[in-house]
């Protein structure tokens, strides 16, 4: 079975400075890796997502993630925060064995002006 | 184009009665899922449709929960006597591809009480 770990439920971060949000996964077989971000009272948006090839991918809003396989790890950085990239952020993992997305919790970013 | 539309917005009712949540995915996609979070927690897969056909329903909680997905169009999620534990967000999700790559686009999810 395949699962997600987001170990912090909160990030805060102070505009401008770099953000990183954490993920590690457990999954039998080659992983799918998504990140989705929802703000206040919308849907699941899709940020980026990780199949395979080059270990760092980049993404919607200028948000990238590094494909860690030795630590099984899947970190959501951004170089430089702004206030309106507060939201809470989910990691996903698919096995390549099915079709469903296994969410983590969910982790809510801050970024304070 | 339009986005994946989920109906209602909010629900609440009493312990025991009927809900049916309704979702449209985007034009032209075959695949369908159901998710639901409950407060604070992971966002559980529910089930997947392809068209019309139930791919994997291995995350319906019970037999309280019936989905369908009549012509392979809209799909409805009745839950029927509804639970205390049955409150939650339900999101509905749909997506083109068939393999396992593509992203899936998320509705805003239908919010369920039950008192």
């Amino acid at each position: 079975a395949q699962s997600v770990a987001q170990p912090e439920d909160q990030v805060n971060v102070a505009e401008g400075n770099p953000l990183t949000v954490k993920c590690t996964y457990s999954v039998s077989g080659n992983p799918y890796l998504f990140w989705y971000v929802q703000y206040p009272n919308r849907g699941l948006q899709f940020l980026l997502k990780y199949i395979t090839g080059d270990n760092l991918v980049k993404g919607s809003y200028g948000f990238e993630a590094e494909f860690n396989k030795s630590q099984t790890s899947f970190h959501l950085k951004k170089p430089s925060a702004l206030v309106s990239d507060s939201a809470l952020y989910f990691c996903a993992v698919r096995a390549d064995s099915g079709y469903a997305l296994n969410f983590g919790k969910g982790t809510s970013l801050l970024v304070t002006p | 184009e339009a986005g994946v539309t989920q109906f209602p917005s909010h629900s609440v009712i009493e312990k025991g009665q009927t809900v049916t949540l309704r979702c449209d995915p985007i034009s032209g996609h075959d695949n369908l899922y159901w998710y639901r979070r409950v407060m604070g927690k992971e966002i559980k897969f529910l089930l997947h449709f392809v068209k019309e056909s139930k791919q994997d329903e291995s995350g319906m909680p019970n037999n309280r929960f019936l989905a369908e997905r009549t012509g392979g169009t809209y799909s409805t999620l009745k839950v029927q006597p509804a639970e205390l534990e049955d409150s939650g967000v339900y999101f509905c999700a749909s997506s083109q591809l068939t393999g396992k790559t593509g992203e899936l686009f998320f509705g805003e999810g239908s919010r369920l009480t039950v008192l």
